[in-house]
């Protein structure tokens, strides 16, 4: 069964470059979930959407910023990036709203030098 | 406010025990979902088990079942005669109202041979 893609698997920037992560939900799906995990950490919620609309929003620095294109991929543009940034960026998605289990990319390792 | 606490950080057990990994959840909404996922060290999260909060019906999967307590906000997740490969981190999560999941902060689980 297909499964969420991520892209890239691992980055590696300089401070106050810029990142971007892609992510390719399963076939279906209408609601994307980006969370940022830190070493030892719960993964974070960031932001979602829901149909291409902005629909729930977390604890995202203003220096990121997501959206939902029309075939439902979601981007994540990241910039002036700090070394506090480096993380695991994982992308979800599911089908409806509320009953259903968000299903979660392999992750994009964000490593800033 | 909506909030899931794990309060187990680390468990160690030997192969073949069986282990239960606590999960308290607080939130005011009627309808709300639970989930269990697991992250092995490969850093993936994957999806366990959802369980919505009008159905109290406890399960058994294989080595794995669920007790979910409306009564005392817990939903605790037991694997029984444990084996190396459950060597992960464990999260609980919920969902209520929003377009996100809430995570609780983990409990490692280190079955050791």
């Amino acid at each position: 069964a297909a499964g969420v893609i991520q892209s890239p698997r691992h980055l590696i920037k300089e401070k106050r470059e810029t990142a971007t992560l892609k992510c390719y939900p399963i076939p279906r799906h209408d609601t994307v979930y980006w969370y940022q995990q830190g070493p030892g950490q719960d993964p974070q919620f960031l932001i979602s959407f829901y149909e291409k609309m902005q629909s729930d929003k977390g604890s995202i620095p203003d220096r990121f910023s997501a959206q939902q294109f029309s075939d439902y991929h979601s981007e994540l543009n990241m910039s002036s990036l700090e070394l506090g940034d480096s993380a695991l960026y994982f992308c979800a998605s599911s089908s409806g709203t509320g009953a259903t289990e968000a299903f979660f990319g392999q992750g994009t390792r964000l490593t800033v030098v | 406010a909506q909030k899931v606490t794990q309060a187990q950080t680390e468990i160690s057990v030997v192969e073949k025990e069986d282990v239960t990994l606590d999960c308290v959840y607080e939130t005011r909404d009627t309808t709300y979902y639970l989930f269990w996922y697991k992250q092995p060290p490969s850093g993936e999260l994957v999806f366990l088990i959802r369980r919505n909060s009008f159905d109290e019906q406890n399960e058994i999967s294989g080595r794995y079942s669920w007790n979910f307590q409306k009564s005392t906000s817990s939903f605790n997740f037991t694997i029984t005669a444990s084996q190396v490969v459950d060597s992960a981190v464990y999260f609980c999560a919920l969902r209520s109202g929003t377009y996100k999941y809430i995570f609780g902060t983990g409990t490692r689980l280190k079955v050791l041979a």
